[in-house]
């Protein structure tokens, strides 16, 4: 069982609207969470980490994790067309990342 | 600046042959990586080091050596490639409690 799941889409969100990401890990003893943006025939690039329960902004993204139910998430608000692109969520636990198997996002105008 | 260099970034060989793939960063991170990324199964950790002479197997491991003889590179060996291993290979490497920063992949077939 991977140890982080993900729903692998492809969710379509029109222009304008909240994109709404998911991501549960199994790992209780997982440090702190990555959000990665990756797109087609590129490498992956952060968009934001998380350490505590709560959430977290930053800009048009917003992170929340609730460690008592194992899941974190990723808020993208006013979803531009640029937004297009593959979400990796990550854990990370002793400097090691291990990685969900993406959710694809389509913005479509 | 900074920075994390993959070569070759494309690559094909044949099935039984050795194939090495570099890894270099400017960064003098103490951690670094090796996944691959396959359709459907998002990035697998292949090895990962946390400094030098130090290196430990991932989740995908068989088939796969790594070494360590300084901060700055960590090369990755098919000792015998095969049709299973081909993929996209991305090298990353991090300070502890920091981001993880990529190399732009290398990508490689297996014939």
């Amino acid at each position: 069982q991977k140890e982080v799941e993900q729903n692998s889409g492809p969710l379509s969100v029109p222009e304008g609207a909240i994109a709404s990401l998911n991501c549960t890990y199994s790992d209780r003893g997982s440090q702190s969470f990555f959000w990665y943006r990756q797109y087609s025939g590129k490498s992956p690039e952060l968009i934001m980490f998380i350490y505590s329960n709560g959430d977290k902004e930053d800009g048009r993204f917003t992170a929340q994790l609730n460690k008592a139910s194992q899941y974190v998430s990723l808020l993208i608000r006013d979803s531009q067309p640029s937004d297009s692109a593959t979400y990796l969520c990550a854990e990370v636990r002793w400097g090691k990342f291990q990685f969900g198997a993406g959710t694809q996002v389509v913005v479509t105008p | 600046d900074a920075e994390i260099t993959q070569s070759p970034r494309h690559k094909i060989t044949e099935t039984g042959r050795q194939v090495t793939l570099a890894c270099h960063q400017t960064w003098n991170h103490n951690n670094m990586f090796w996944y691959r990324q396959d359709l459907g199964h998002g990035l697998r950790l292949i090895h990962y080091s946390y400094g030098v002479q130090d290196t430990n197997k991932g989740e995908v491991s068989d088939g796969y050596s790594v070494s360590r003889s300084n901060t700055e590179d960590l090369p990755l060996t098919l000792e015998s490639a095969a049709s299973s291993q081909t993929s996209v290979y991305f090298c990353a490497s991090s300070e502890s409690g920091g981001e993880l920063f990529f190399g732009e992949g290398s990508r490689l077939t297996v014939l």
